[in-house]
């Protein structure tokens, strides 16, 4: 099973700034199966990202993801009011479970 | 416009079985799998598996083999969550969500709005 481990835990920024989480995953993710999800508080998660890079339809183009292999990276630019929730990274690689990382709270600061 | 309805809140006592449900629409049912993600009060998400409709070809997670049974009905476009006996530690939001990508190799596009399910005694 492919652990996924995303830093910060916290992250505490102003409307306007720039966030960048980071999932790291404890095997290489092959063809970049990789996948974001944002959920705000009493709702059901939503898709930001998959193929590590491709937005979902809908989403704003402030929102980008990158990495390859082990390493990948969630940027946030311009940081809206409604951006403040938990991010969770996702993996499905490799064969099931497809793992999630814990999640970064992403705080108004 | 794709849509996942689950069914409403439970509270249940430890033993009791329970089967919740997600009901797709908007898009050809069979075509897509469909996965449970299970949510500890105040934690993170936790994979649990998923069906193909079509088939019933269904995969665990190792953390939940044997703990749930996933069905599903294609007939009304409906999958299922399946407790034979509920813990305490059964407690949680479970979404359903649709899978979109290759095979196993699939993220979740599309989510249900969650069943809350409460084990008490």
């Amino acid at each position: 099973e492919i652990v996924l481990t995303q830093s910060p835990g916290t992250l505490s920024l102003s409307p306007g700034e720039r966030a960048t989480l980071s999932c790291r995953t404890s095997q290489s993710v092959s063809s970049r199966y990789l996948a974001w999800y944002q959920q705000k508080p009493g709702q059901a998660p939503r898709l930001l990202i998959y193929g590590a890079s491709s937005r979902a339809t809908g989403i704003p183009d402030r929102f980008s993801g990158s990495g390859s292999g082990t390493d990948f990276t969630l940027t946030i630019t311009r940081l809206e009011p409604e951006d403040f929730a938990v991010y969770y990274c996702q993996q499905y690689g490799s064969s099931p479970p497809h793992t999630f990382g814990q999640g970064t709270k992403l705080e108004i600061k | 416009e794709v849509q996942l309805v689950q069914s409403g809140a439970e509270v249940k006592k430890p033993g009791n079985s329970l089967k919740i449900s997600c009901k797709g629409s908007g898009y050809k049912f069979t075509s897509h799998y469909i996965g449970w993600v299970r949510q500890m009060p105040g934690k993170g998400l936790e994979w649990m598996g998923f069906i193909y409709p079509d088939d019933s070809d269904t995969t665990y997670s190792p953390s939940f083999q044997g703990q749930v049974t996933i069905l599903v009905d294609k007939s009304i476009s409906t999958a299922y969550l399946q407790w034979s006996s509920l813990k305490a530690s059964d407690t949680a939001m479970y979404y359903c969500a649709r899978l979109l990508g290759a095979g196993h190799h699939a993220f979740f596009d599309y989510w249900g709005q969650g069943t809350l399910v409460t084990v008490s005694s």
